[in-house]
């Protein structure tokens, strides 16, 4: 199993600015995973983070938008860039054990 | 590429009746992983069962188990004695094994779940 540390659980901010959301593991992992959820909505992958490597986006994300780090294969931080209300949403990091997703405890991001 | 579709968007039971919540999705791989999350208010994702695509038994948690029709591709939850607890949004998910597939999870659209007392 793992266990996931995702700092902050909420944030308010203004827009233009920018968010870095942090996510640590109890254990080593190569992949690690950025989803989005918009309110009242499903989960969607931003993207997937590689230790060594830059991450993959998916289709609709970008590294400009959304820069990611993933300095060891313990921790990773997702940037959400010159924010807009429409980039309120739940933020959430996961990471694969197995055949298992384990998640952090997501971010609440409203912005204002 | 790979669906999930959940076509419940909201669903409410009685507390200790049985709710069935449906899935299904699409995929051109024969073998994957299958699974259904909670998520309370509180935002935490939760496994709550998990199916093997090549596993012909039907996967089994407590008062939660599975319908898994590979033929149909249909991946449905049943919860039995409905408890208030249960009250949450849930997620039918596909996981792939192809080559490349690094372990990523595609959602359905969720279905939300009031348990009434």
């Amino acid at each position: 199993s793992a266990v996931i540390s995702q700092k902050p659980s909420r944030d308010i901010c203004q827009r233009g600015t920018s968010l870095t959301i942090q996510c640590q593991v109890d254990s080593q992992v190569t992949m690690m995973f950025w989803y989005r959820q918009q309110p009242g909505q499903s989960l969607t992958l931003i993207a997937t983070a590689n230790q060594g490597s830059e991450a993959t986006y998916e289709s609709g994300f970008v590294i400009d938008k959304f820069p990611i780090s993933r300095p060891n294969l313990t921790f990773s931080t997702l940037t959400v860039s010159n924010m807009s209300p429409e980039d309120s949403s739940i933020y959430l990091c996961s990471v694969r054990v197995d055949t298992e997703a384990f998640f952090g405890q997501g971010t609440r991001l409203t912005v204002v | 590429a790979q669906t999930v579709t959940q076509s419940q968007p909201e669903m409410s039971v009685q507390e200790a009746e049985t709710v069935t919540l449906s899935c299904t999705y699409d995929t051109s791989e024969s073998n994957y992983y299958l699974f259904w999350y909670k998520q309370p208010p509180s935002r935490q994702m939760i496994l709550v069962i998990r199916q093997e695509a090549y596993k012909q038994q039907n996967a089994t948690e407590n008062r939660f188990s599975v319908n898994f029709q590979k033929a149909a591709k249909s991946f449905s939850l049943k919860i039995s004695d409905s408890q208030l607890g249960d009250t949450a949004m849930y997620f039918c998910a596909f996981m792939g094994t192809r080559s490349g597939n690094t372990g990523k999870l595609i959602f359905g659209q969720g279905t939300t779940l009031q348990v009434k007392p």
